[in-house]
């Protein structure tokens, strides 16, 4: 199917353990992000990439890991799960609008993270 | 600092009059000003963009205003429904960074019938 996808839509793992989150999208977007939601903080931009092999950090990136060899894959590893993490990840997928200014963004249905 | 804040408590509207939510921004120079909504336990999806020169924006029954001086954007539902029930997010584009947008924490909107 066409669009952005996410797996697994849930996760539960225990602290100290490496997860990895996946995200692929069929659009052939340039930019792929990964935010995260927590009540009271909104979206939280974790790691963004431009292009395959290039990826920068947000916000939020301490605890995490992104690497982009494809243009349609965005795997986020948590190298070492704290209950800190414990969230809801959203990947997300735009193109470049004018001047390179990103016009919307496409978003995954999310990754529900529990970490014990 | 930098703050981009949205109306914190919940807005419970009757169906049929308008909603208007409120995004407040400090200390950033916005490009582009952009609402989602989000629906439980789904991602957000992308709505309405106003540009930074652009006073208005509208589509269908949706109006977005867009005041740089105020540093403020007003977000209108006009005869809103039920299935306009839902959390209602703004995010910012900005000059400083072409590659980032900074989200507001949203407003949780209920129309009831």
């Amino acid at each position: 199917d066409a669009g952005i996808t996410q797996s697994p839509r849930y996760k539960i793992t225990e602290t100290g353990r490496q997860v990895t989150l996946m995200c692929h999208q069929t659009w052939s977007h340039s930019y792929m992000f990964w935010y995260r939601q927590d009540l009271g903080h909104g979206l939280r931009l974790i790691y963004y990439s431009a292009a395959a092999d290039i990826t920068d950090k947000g916000e939020v990136p301490d605890g995490y890991v992104v690497s982009r060899s494809k243009t349609e894959n965005f795997p986020l590893t948590l190298e070492s799960a704290t209950r800190s993490q414990t969230s809801v990840y959203f990947c997300a997928s735009s193109d470049p609008g004018l001047a390179g200014v990103k016009e919307t963004q496409y978003f995954g249905p999310g990754t529900r993270l529990l970490v014990l | 600092s930098q703050k981009i804040e949205q109306n914190s408590e919940a807005l419970n509207i009757q169906e049929g009059k308008t909603a208007t939510l409120t995004c407040n921004y400090t200390n950033y120079s916005p490009a582009y000003l952009q609402w989602y909504r989000q629906d439980p336990g789904r991602g957000p999806v992308f709505l309405l963009l106003i540009r930074e020169n652009e006073k208005e924006k509208r589509k269908e029954r949706l109006k977005v205003t867009f005041d740089t001086t105020l540093k403020q954007s007003l977000f209108h539902i006009t005869a809103s429904q039920p299935a306009d029930s839902a959390t209602y997010l703004c995010a910012l584009v900005l000059y400083s960074s072409a590659s980032k947008i900074i989200f507001g924490s949203g407003t949780r909107l209920s129309i009831r019938p």
